[in-house]
């Protein structure tokens, strides 16, 4: 089975800290994704990478930054945490057999920014 | 981009109840995911179609490609059915990297 883990569940940071959230994946996926989930807004696309050192932006890139160094693991930065950064942040990779995407999460990271 | 719509966004159930879901999606795609959420935030895929019905237990999964529609059934309802299901559509053009994300329906069962 594809795991997907991320590096805490819960994690309590103040306005102004820099803040890490790793995501590992053991199935050797070239895409990986992260994603910030709110009420009422769904899931939205932070950055995605399809390969190592590659990145692309999503649809709410702004104040974040993201770094793969090595294909399983995926980094989400926050470079100085904002309160309106208080969320759930997600992780996937995906591959796509047969051309269709099959997409494969992690448990989420419950962020607090105070 | 497609747009992806699900109905109700709230639903509450009496045990037992037959439940339907509904999604739209704007244009074509190259397969819908169900996807379910419970609470603790792990979301794990249900199924995946690109035509017709597929059934799993008590869940049956349609999709209408003319109608750009989705639903989802749960027969027999159960409380451990509560948790929220979100709809997710690839695009068959570009690379078909990225899910587009419905905003999710809240299912409570009561028992």
């Amino acid at each position: 089975d594809v795991k997907v883990t991320q590096s805490s569940r819960y994690l309590v940071k103040r306005t102004g800290e820099k803040v890490f959230l790793e995501c590992v994946q053991d199935m050797d996926h070239e895409n990986m994704f992260w994603y910030r989930q709110d009420p009422g807004l769904g899931l939205r696309l932070i950055y995605f990478s399809y390969d190592v050192k590659m990145k692309e932006k999503g649809d709410i890139p702004e104040g974040y930054s993201v770094s793969r160094e090595k294909k399983e693991r995926f980094s989400l930065i926050l470079e100085s945490a904002s309160t309106n950064q208080t969320s759930m942040y997600l992780c996937a990779s995906s591959f796509t057999p047969g051309g269709v995407l099959e997409q494969y999460f992690g448990p989420g990271t419950r962020l607090t920014v105070t | 981009k497609n747009e992806v719509e699900q109905s109700p966004q709230n639903l509450t159930a009496q045990e037992g109840e037959f439940i339907t879901i509904n999604c739209s999606y704007s244009v074509g795609i190259s397969a819908l995911h169900w996807l379910q959420q419970h609470p603790g935030g792990g979301i794990v895929s249900l199924f995946m179609l690109s035509s017709g019905k597929k059934k799993h237990g008590r869940l049956i999964a349609t999709i209408n490609i003319q109608e750009k529609h989705s639903s989802l059934h749960i027969t027999a309802s159960h409380p451990r059915d509560s948790a929220v299901y979100i709809c997710a559509v690839s695009d068959p053009s570009g690379s078909a990297r990225q899910l587009t994300f419905g905003s999710g329906t809240q299912l409570t069962v009561l028992p």
